[in-house]
């Protein structure tokens, strides 16, 4: 089955750019949606956004700061964040995005999703 | 953006109770909702797709109902290792956005 491995630096200086990849195995990464999701310590999660093999979408919370890019030759996605403060200290988590088709209507959620990494911003 | 709200944001009980988690939308969202479990150091996982559909190889004991602004999680009968933390989340619009989380503790 489909599994996802983060992968990237942990410690990321203020107002330097984060780069995380998402390596895929058990499934070609050119047939579904892949996504990034980040869980401050101790709070919820916040959707970043999802690529396709023809498109990207992003949170518009952070979409000026947001690219999310496909390596197909590496079965691999990447996720960058530019000009980052505390703030952005998070585990980030890469996903797919799944769904069915039920009576003509189409539903989709987050998974499987990969262990997470940890990226603290600091000086 | 459309707001999810759980409630309670925590919860005491014990094995072999019966736990109910509240979520409501700010907005219709049909029966565009998930529920994921999350453990503590681990990635969440995907319970109930689609307000009430049991995903595979999750036990029968959690169950999902609701459509519009407010949805249901049931588990029937409380284990040990079903002591987590539980978000909800919808994909009705383009922004999917999650509860806030309910910790369920001992």
């Amino acid at each position: 089955q489909v599994q996802l491995q983060e992968s990237g630096p942990g410690l990321v200086k203020p107002s330097e750019t984060l780069s995380l990849t998402c390596t895929v195995s058990g499934g070609s990464i050119s047939r579904y949606y892949w996504s990034w999701i980040r869980q401050p310590p101790g709070k919820g999660l916040e959707y970043i956004g999802y690529i396709y093999y023809s498109g990207t979408n992003y949170n518009p919370s952070l979409k000026s700061r947001v690219t999310v890019s496909l390596d197909t030759s590496k079965n691999q996605f990447s996720l960058r964040l530019t000009s980052v403060t505390a703030a952005d200290t998070a585990v980030y988590y890469c996903a797919r995005r799944w769904g069915i088709a039920v009576a003509g209507t189409e539903y989709y959620w987050f998974d499987p999703w990969g262990q997470g990494t940890l990226v603290t911003v600091s000086s | 953006d459309i707001q999810m709200t759980q409630s309670p944001s925590s919860l005491s009980a014990s094995v072999g109770d019966r736990v109910t988690i509240t979520c409501r939308a700010s907005q219709t969202i049909s029966s565009y909702l998930n529920w994921y479990q999350q453990k503590p150091g681990k990635a969440p996982k995907l319970l109930i797709y689609a307000a009430s559909s049991l995903q595979s190889g999750v036990p029968s004991r959690f169950s999902g109902s609701g459509s519009g602004t407010d949805f249901t999680l049931t588990i029937s009968s409380l284990q040990l290792e079903d002591f987590a933390t539980y978000y909800c989340q919808q994909s009705y619009s383009t922004l999917w956005t999650f509860g806030q989380g309910t910790k369920v503790e001992i």
